[in-house]
């Protein structure tokens, strides 16, 4: 198994571009989660799906929007980036049992740059 | 909504030493979860725990769950380089389809 997997690994954007982070699991989890990362801090959930079909903001959605219309991808899109969406971003998967979330898997990231 | 409380932010420790973090949930929790971040990498899931006032050890390092199941914490016994990281704790409610992680705890262990 691939685990999760992220694309790019890096990126650079000028203001006001569009772009998709691509996150796929082939973990046939049902949850999947989208963070973001700035230096030197914690994770911050933009976004995340709880299966197929169904999707719900987090902490820090502004500025992002996803879908998921499998189970193995949950696309990240950056409609107008801004320079405070230059980060680090995590996708991450999980299954959730028994009225609890478990063990996350991570991505190894995509970092972000928009100038 | 719940906040995930972690301190220290910062410690800088000699190999040896031994190093804790401690982390707070401002609601009970239905487990909380223990992630290692390795600098330029991503979180890794080191351990879950469950049952009010559960103990695990993994080797050197132990986890704590605490009676009321709002607090935890980690410890690492006679630190090694290997160690250098930093520690995130992340809990779940029971209503939560989500973790809420702390901001961390960065360990320096110099030799």
């Amino acid at each position: 198994n691939a685990g999760v997997t992220q694309t790019p690994k890096f990126r650079i954007l000028k203001i006001g571009q569009s772009m998709t982070l691509q996150c796929t699991q082939d973990m046939n989890h049902n949850y999947m989660y989208w963070y973001r990362q700035d230096p030197g801090m914690g994770l911050k959930l933009i976004y995340y799906s709880v299966g197929a079909g169904i999707t719900d903001k987090g902490e820090v959605p502004n500025g992002y929007n996803v879908s998921r219309s499998t189970t193995e991808d949950f696309p990240l899109r950056l409609e107008l980036a801004a320079p405070s969406q230059t980060s680090v971003y995590f996708c991450a998967s999980s299954r959730w049992t028994s009225g609890r979330v478990n063990e996350q898997f991570f991505g190894p990231g995509t970092r972000l740059t928009v100038l | 909504g719940q906040q995930v409380m972690q301190i220290p932010q910062y410690q800088h420790v000699q190999e040896g030493e031994d190093f804790t973090t401690y982390c707070n949930s401002s609601t009970t929790l239905s487990n909380i979860q223990w992630y290692k971040q390795r600098p330029g990498g991503h979180p890794v899931f080191l351990i879950q725990l469950v049952k009010s006032g559960e103990v695990k050890k993994q080797k050197r390092l132990t986890f704590q769950f605490g009676e009321a199941k709002k607090n935890s914490s980690l410890h690492i016994t006679a630190t090694q380089t290997t160690d250098v990281g930093t520690y995130f704790c992340a809990g779940n409610s029971n209503s939560g389809y989500a973790l809420n992680f702390g901001k961390g705890t960065s360990l320096l262990v110099t030799p």
